[in-house]
């Protein structure tokens, strides 16, 4: 088990560009959520899926992000015409879902760092 | 709606010394709570975690109990290390898997 890989670990992309990250999460991990984290807050729930399934997605995700998740494995994050606001930290991470339909522990990946200059 | 508010830091303390750092939460229906350390350098690790009312969780040394009555999940440990400087963050999940988390209190401790 070689736990949440993301990739890249950091993008720097001129405004306007569209960029994507990857997730791996822990192989038998069927739950798996994306955050932003911005310098001194808490991470920001965005999406998350079971197996392929998009379940949740927050209002903070606009119009310009699509998460996928297409075989229930790795999932991508896209930005679209980027901003400097979306400059942040982009956390994902993995859990299985627990008989019961309950949420084992949250396992988080190193992140990917967004600068959008 | 659901949040977490949690006691802004920095937080500096001596070795040995009592550590509470406050969380409140709002939530509807009946949230599970947590508590996550980021040591520098490191991502996001569970601490430990309480799914109902009076549970408490503990690891550690760490401890924290869940009052419904008080809406809070503070966080406490008797007697600190140096290795115990990090970034605390509460955080909780609704009933539909979300999770929402404070904004994180730095903690430092001095030998």
């Amino acid at each position: 088990d070689t736990g949440v890989s993301q990739d890249p670990r950091h993008k720097i992309t001129k405004r306007g560009q569209n960029v994507t990250f990857r997730c791996d999460p822990i192989s038998e991990h069927n739950r798996l959520y994306w955050y932003r984290q911005t310098l001194g807050q808490g991470p920001e729930f965005l999406t998350y899926f079971q197996n392929e399934a998009q379940l949740e997605k927050s209002r903070l995700l606009s119009d310009r992000f699509s998460a996928e998740r297409p075989k229930g494995s790795f999932s991508t994050l896209e930005i679209q015409r980027t901003e400097q606001g979306d400059s942040a930290m982009y956390l994902c991470a993995s859990s299985r879902r627990l008989a019961g339909g309950g949420t084992d522990t949250q396992y988080f990946g190193p992140g990917t760092r967004l600068t959008v200059l | 709606g659901n949040s977490v508010t949690q006691m802004e830091g920095p937080v500096t303390l001596s070795e040995e010394a009592f550590l509470t750092i406050n969380c409140t939460y709002t939530a509807t229906g009946y949230p599970s709570l947590f508590w996550y350390v980021q040591y520098p350098g490191e991502g996001l690790q569970l601490l430990l975690k309480a799914t109902k009312a009076d549970d408490k969780g503990s690891n550690k040394g760490f401890e924290a109990t869940y009052r419904k009555e008080t809406t809070s999940f503070h966080l406490e440990k008797g007697s600190v290390q140096v290795s115990d400087s990090a970034v605390y963050f509460c955080a909780l999940r609704n009933t539909g898997n979300q999770f929402y988390f404070g904004t994180g209190t730095s903690l430092t401790v001095i030998p």
